[in-house]
């Protein structure tokens, strides 16, 4: 079956580095979602990618989606402690309509 | 705009018992989610309905599990018996069509 793969699990970075989570799926996707949870709180969904090669930028976060639409990136400049939580990407496979959440990577940010 | 709403926030039981978890999601949205979140399994999906009829249900871990729903603004998930291994966070999640999933507020399960 389908299988949504995260990496890494867990990330501990200072304030004001560089943060990059990668997505892989076993198979095509038709989209790929992007979920923040805080600690302590509930999954809110950030944005979703369709096409393939699309990059999407949030201020100090950039998405991309990949050329084959099976891999995505999350990319954060400058963490803040506020970025603090664990990101989710979450693809639905070409013709099908279930979602599937990777397993998360969770962000510590050191101020 | 009220969000997708979970009762109660918090659950503490005695294994054996009968547990009931409630959903009520954001009105007009047509697909509702249940999951289950733990630090060793991470966020898994239980089970999903479409227009009230259960689509899939093959994340259900078994048959103490069961979950309902009778219209469009609510929804349950039951357990009985429960077990200590059930004690984690269930969230309710709901969305229109394919758009993003909006997330409840979960309820915190313990089962002692």
């Amino acid at each position: 079956g389908q299988q949504v793969m995260q990496i890494p699990q867990y990330q501990h970075v200072q304030e004001g580095e560089d943060f990059t989570t990668y997505c892989n799926s076993s198979t095509t996707l038709s989209n790929i979602q992007w979920y923040k949870q805080r600690p302590g709180g509930h999954p809110v969904f950030l944005i979703q990618l369709v096409k393939s090669g699309e990059v999407k930028k949030q201020k100090r976060l950039t998405f991309q989606f990949g050329e084959a639409k099976k891999n995505s990136s999350l990319h954060i400049t400058a963490t803040q402690t506020t970025d603090v939580g664990t990101y989710f990407c979450a693809g639905r496979n070409t013709g099908g309509f279930k979602t599937i959440f990777g397993a998360g990577t969770r962000l510590f940010v050191k101020a | 705009d009220a969000g997708v709403i979970q009762s109660p926030r918090h659950e503490v039981t005695e294994m054996g018992q009968e547990v009931t978890l409630r959903c009520k999601p954001i009105s007009g949205h047509d697909y509702l989610f249940w999951y289950r979140q733990t630090m060793m399994r991470g966020l898994e999906l239980l089970i999903y309905f479409n227009n009230n009829v259960p689509i899939d249900d093959s994340g259900m871990p078994e048959d103490r599990f069961s979950a309902k729903m009778p219209n469009a603004s609510f929804s349950t998930l039951k357990i009985q018996p429960s077990e200590p291994r059930d004690s984690a966070v269930y969230f309710c999640a709901s969305s229109f069509g394919q758009q993003p999933q909006h997330f409840g507020d979960g309820t915190r399960l313990s089962i002692l």
